[in-house]
């Protein structure tokens, strides 16, 4: 099946500092998801991105589906936005449809 | 307000006792699945559900069931829990989730299950 992997798998940045957050993939996808998990449990679906770059907010990403990864950007990073970040992927030619294949995640925390 | 709704979001059971853990969408999702998240392991797919009446295992189906009787609801129903299903669950839903058709998941609150 498809294999995600994440970097950093952990990540301290200081408030106001800004980050990227990588995720590789090893096959052709025809979705991909990042989301936030609050220290709740929660996850929280940041974007929808399979292809090219969106925005909203402080947070933006971007697919090069061709190259297989995906990158997410925190600008102005806040202790909000302490957390998990996973990234997701569905598809490929070697399987893994019908659901989604989770990355290891990066663990971040936003410090005073 | 769109979104996946799981009942209970927390629960203290014992090995053997059935329960089950249900699942509602309102967005008129035809796609249906449930997740477990363990410390090391990720989210993993437990079972899936392309529309109602239809479901398939996901990754680790071992000890569940599911059903999908009406297309807004999916539960999953642990018969004789063990401790090792002692996790957080997660169940999602999308519009579609076909080859040429995917689209964005979306995910319940999380419904964490201990099980002694």
């Amino acid at each position: 099946g498809i294999q995600v992997e994440q970097s950093p798998p952990d990540l301290i940045l200081q408030e106001g500092a800004n980050s990227t957050l990588r995720c590789n993939f090893s096959d052709s996808v025809n979705n991909l998801q990042w989301f936030h998990q609050n220290p709740w449990g929660q996850l929280i679906n940041l974007f929808y991105i399979p292809s090219g770059t969106k925005q909203n907010g402080r947070l933006s990403a971007t697919t090069v589906a061709t190259e297989r990864y995906s990158l997410l950007y925190i600008s102005s990073s806040q202790t909000t936005d302490s957390g998990v970040y996973f990234c997701a992927v569905e598809g490929g030619l070697t399987g893994g449809e019908n659901k989604l294949t989770f990355g290891t995640g990066t663990q971040l925390k936003v410090e005073l | 307000e769109a979104q996946v709704t799981q009942n209970p979001r927390y629960l203290i059971t014992v090995t053997g006792k059935k329960l089950t853990v249900t699942c509602s969408q309102n967005m008129n999702h035809e796609y249906m699945s449930w997740y477990r998240q363990d410390p090391g392991l990720g989210l993993r797919q437990i079972y899936y559900s392309m529309n109602v009446e239809v479901t398939d295992k996901g990754d680790v189906p071992e000890g569940y069931k599911v059903s999908r009787k009406e297309k807004r609801n999916f539960p999953l129903i642990l018969e004789s829990p063990s401790p090792n299903q002692t996790s957080l669950y997660f169940c999602a839903s999308s519009l579609s989730l076909v080859r040429l058709a995917a689209s964005e998941q979306y995910f319940g609150p999380g419904t964490r299950l201990t099980v002694t």
